[in-house]
């Protein structure tokens, strides 16, 4: 049992199209984190998201944490092939524990 | 956010023979560190806690014998691959937790290839 489902595993798209990523779970978590990973390098922080409804800007990144806290999306405007990577969302499974869960991931290719 | 290293990035080694990864946080103290396996095509899969002074927390279905880790200061984090054989082939990350939130930053990883 996933305890973060993302959706969708796989997409492929043109530059300049737009894409929404979501990050879906039964189980309500104090925080979740966003990373982007390139092949054969580590996942790099995006963002971190805490108060339920919060809306947070990254360039042309969007990501929202849904109201009570069990979803999230991230949302990328004008997509560029510098966004391709594997888009991972990730957290807590106990409040503080430091552990996470992870998503499945999204990977996510920009075709010029 | 934190930095971390890995050395090696990549290490190719014969099956039966052990393997030492090392993880290092370069710009805080990490009394937390955690390793993770990633297989191709999939997100990361913990495998265990490692704690600064204390034994390692390991994931179930993880061999404690096989994957030694050893955290014997706040900056340096070791996993050592013993008797490697084929299907430990992966790629290995570790990561620190920030303490003060939920975040983690992760290394570069590095990739084990058992011949």
């Amino acid at each position: 049992t996933q305890l973060l489902e993302q959706s969708p595993q796989f997409l492929s798209i043109q530059e300049g199209e737009n894409l929404t990523v979501y990050c879906n779970s039964s189980s309500v978590f104090s925080s979740l984190q966003w990373y982007r990973q390139e092949p054969g390098e580590g996942p790099v922080l995006l963002v971190t998201v805490v108060t339920g409804g919060e809306v947070k800007k990254l360039k042309r990144l969007t990501f929202q944490f849904g109201d009570a806290r069990k979803d999230s999306s991230l949302h990328i405007t004008a997509a560029q092939p510098g966004d391709t990577g594997l888009y991972l969302c990730a957290g807590p499974l106990i409040q503080g524990a430091q552990k996470l869960v992870f998503g499945q991931g999204t990977r996510l290719t920009i075709n010029p | 956010g934190a930095v971390v290293s890995q050395h090696p990035s990549w290490v190719i080694c014969k099956s039966g023979t052990s393997v030492k990864i090392e993880c290092r946080s370069l710009d805080f103290q990490a009394t937390t560190m955690f390793w993770y396996r990633q297989f191709p095509k999939q997100s990361l899969m913990l495998m265990a806690t490692s704690n600064e002074g204390s034994k390692a927390t390991y994931e179930q279905g993880v061999e404690k014998d096989k994957f030694l880790i050893n955290h014997a200061s706040l900056t340096l984090s070791t996993l050592t691959v013993t008797s490697a054989h084929p299907e430990d082939s992966s790629f290995y990350i570790c990561s620190t937790a920030s303490g003060i939130t939920d975040t983690q930053y992760f290394g570069p990883g590095t990739r084990l290839t058992v011949l």
